[in-house]
C-alpha cells in the first residue's frame, strides 16, 4: 500500500524555468511532510518541510504547497538551475512517530 | 547542522558472509535512529527502528534475524546483514531525529552488492 505517491518518475525543465514536483498522499493522519534531494549514491539531503497547519511555506528559490483537502503537496523551485538535476523524493510523518514514508521519488532533469 | 556519518560507503562480500553498516550522529544524540533500504529507481523502503537502549524495531516483511540491529549507544547504531546473498545488494541508509526543528539527518549511505 503506497501511502505516499509520487506519479511522475521523470520531468525536464529547462534552465530558468519553473519546476514543479507533484506529491500526493493518502493516509490523513500525516501532518508533517517533507521535501528530500537525493544524487547517486548518497543520502537524501532534507530541502524543505511544512506542517500541515500551513499551505505554504517558502525557502528561496524553494516553495511547498499544501493542499489538504485534495492530500496533495507540490515542490515549486524558481528558477530552475542546472544544479538541480536529481531525484527528488517526499516524504510524510504524523505526529509522534518519528518514522517518514516515502514517495518513489521523481527525476528532475535541468536542461541549458 | 546535525551530521550523520555512514560507514562504510561501499562495501562488496561474498555469499554467506556477514556485512557491518555503522551510522553515528556526529555532533547531537541520537536516541532513535532509522534504517532504509532503497533499490535502483524506487523509493527508500523504512527497514526498522533503531531504539538506544532497547530492541530495534521492524517493519513488516523484514527479517530481525537477518538484518541484526543494535544501538548501544546515543550517537551509534549499526545495521549488520547476515549470511547475505545477492539479493540483499541494494543501498542502505541510516538517519536521525535530531530534534522538533531540526528535521531528520541522513548518512551517506551504503552501497552493499554481495558476489
Amino acid at each position: 500500500d503506497q501511502q505516499v505517491k509520487q506519479n511522475s518518475p521523470s520531468l525536464s525543465v529547462q534552465e530558468g524555468r519553473i519546476s514543479i514536483l507533484n506529491c500526493d498522499y493518502t493516509n490523513s493522519m500525516f501532518d508533517y511532510f517533507l521535501w528530500y534531494k537525493k544524487y547517486p549514491a548518497e543520502g537524501p539531503t532534507f530541502l524543505i518541510s511544512i506542517s500541515s497547519i500551513k499551505d505554504k511555506n517558502e525557502d528561496g528559490r524553494f516553495t511547498v504547497f499544501l493542499n489538504k483537502s485534495a492530500k496533495h503537496l507540490s515542490l515549486h523551485i524558481v528558477p530552475s538551475q542546472p544544479g538541480d538535476s536529481a531525484v527528488y523524493f517526499c516524504a510524510a510523518s504524523f505526529q509522534g512517530a518519528q518514522k517518514l514514508v516515502f514517495g518513489q521519488g521523481t527525476r528532475l532533469t535541468i536542461n541549458p | 547542522g546535525a551530521v550523520v556519518s555512514q560507514h562504510p560507503s561501499w562495501v562488496i562480500c561474498k555469499s554467506g558472509t556477514s556485512v557491518k553498516i555503522e551510522c553515528r550522529s556526529l555532533d547531537f544524540q541520537a536516541t532513535t535512529m532509522f534504517w532504509y533500504r532503497q533499490f535502483p529507481k524506487q523509493s527508500l523502503m523504512l527497514m526498522a527502528t533503531s531504539n538506544e537502549g532497547s530492541k530495534a524495531t521492524y517493519e513488516q516483511g523484514v527479517e530481525k534475524d537477518k538484518f541484526l540491529i543494535n544501538h548501544a549507544s546515543l550517537t551509534l547504531s549499526t545495521l549488520t546483514v547476515t549470511s547475505a546473498h545477492p539479493e540483499d545488494s541494494s543501498f542502505y541508509i541510516c538517519s536521525a531525529h535530531a530534534g522538533t526543528g531540526t528535521g531528520y539527518t541522513f548518512g551517506s549511505g551504503t552501497r552493499l552488492t554481495v558476489v
